[in-house]
């Protein structure tokens, strides 16, 4: 099994700032995933993160609102920018290896946009 | 298009009764993984069961049950004598395998309530 770790596990941001959260795994791993949770809802995917390349956005979500970096198998970024408190919400780390396994996930980081 | 639907919002019950949280997918692919996780107050994904397209055995871990049906594209969850520690909300979720698409389809939870 794989152990992801996320950073910030929350914050607390003022609005029109931006906020960058890591996602470290401890093993090498094919996909990455960055997903968003809202209060008191379901988990929507916002991104695959592709390692070496540009990541690939769901419906939705743009590049310039939700950069993602992912410069290695292990290791990825993902940046909420220009926030506003509807961005306010639980992000979550996802990494998948081999395709018959289950999917590993971070703690989240739980943002709150004032 | 794949979907996850997960109609029972919240379901309260009292300790040591039995709980089945229900899910019902949707999706066009031929092979495919369903997913149980349990998310507890504190907010991180506990993953309970994977389940492929191919294995229609039913499973038991333990006080948890699975129950497959690909002919109603059913993928229940019973809890045999729930306990308060039970309490969380419960996702199913679908991954798709024919598409190469990896990421996991969220159906919308299922919040149980055990009280004591």
């Amino acid at each position: 099994s794989a152990v992801i770790s996320q950073k910030p596990s929350r914050d607390i941001c003022q609005r029109g700032t931006s906020l960058t959260i890591q996602c470290q795994v401890d093993s090498q791993v094919t996909m990455m995933f960055w997903y968003r949770q809202q209060p008191g809802q379901s988990l929507t995917l916002i991104a695959t993160a592709n390692q070496g390349s540009e990541a690939t956005y769901e419906s939705g979500f743009v590049i310039d609102k939700f950069p993602i970096s992912r410069p290695n198998l292990t290791f990825s970024t993902l940046t909420v920018s220009n926030m506003s408190p509807e961005d306010s919400s639980i992000y979550l780390c996802s990494a998948r290896d081999r395709e018959n396994t289950e999917a590993f996930f971070g703690q989240g980081t739980r943002l709150t946009v004032v | 298009a794949q979907k996850v639907t997960q109609a029972q919002t919240e379901i309260s019950v009292v300790e040591k009764e039995d709980v089945t949280l229900d899910c019902v997918y949707e999706t066009r692919d031929t092979t495919y993984y369903l997913f149980w996780y349990k998310q507890p107050p504190s907010g991180e994904l506990v993953f309970l069961i994977r389940r492929n397209s191919f294995d229609e055995q039913n499973e038991i871990s333990g006080r948890y049950s699975w129950n497959f049906q690909k002919s109603t594209s059913s993928f229940n969850f019973t809890i045999t004598a729930s306990q308060v520690v039970d309490s969380a909300v419960y996702f199913c979720a679908l991954s798709d395998m024919d598409t190469g698409r990896r990421a996991l389809t969220f159906g919308s939870g299922t919040r149980l309530q055990v009280q004591p």
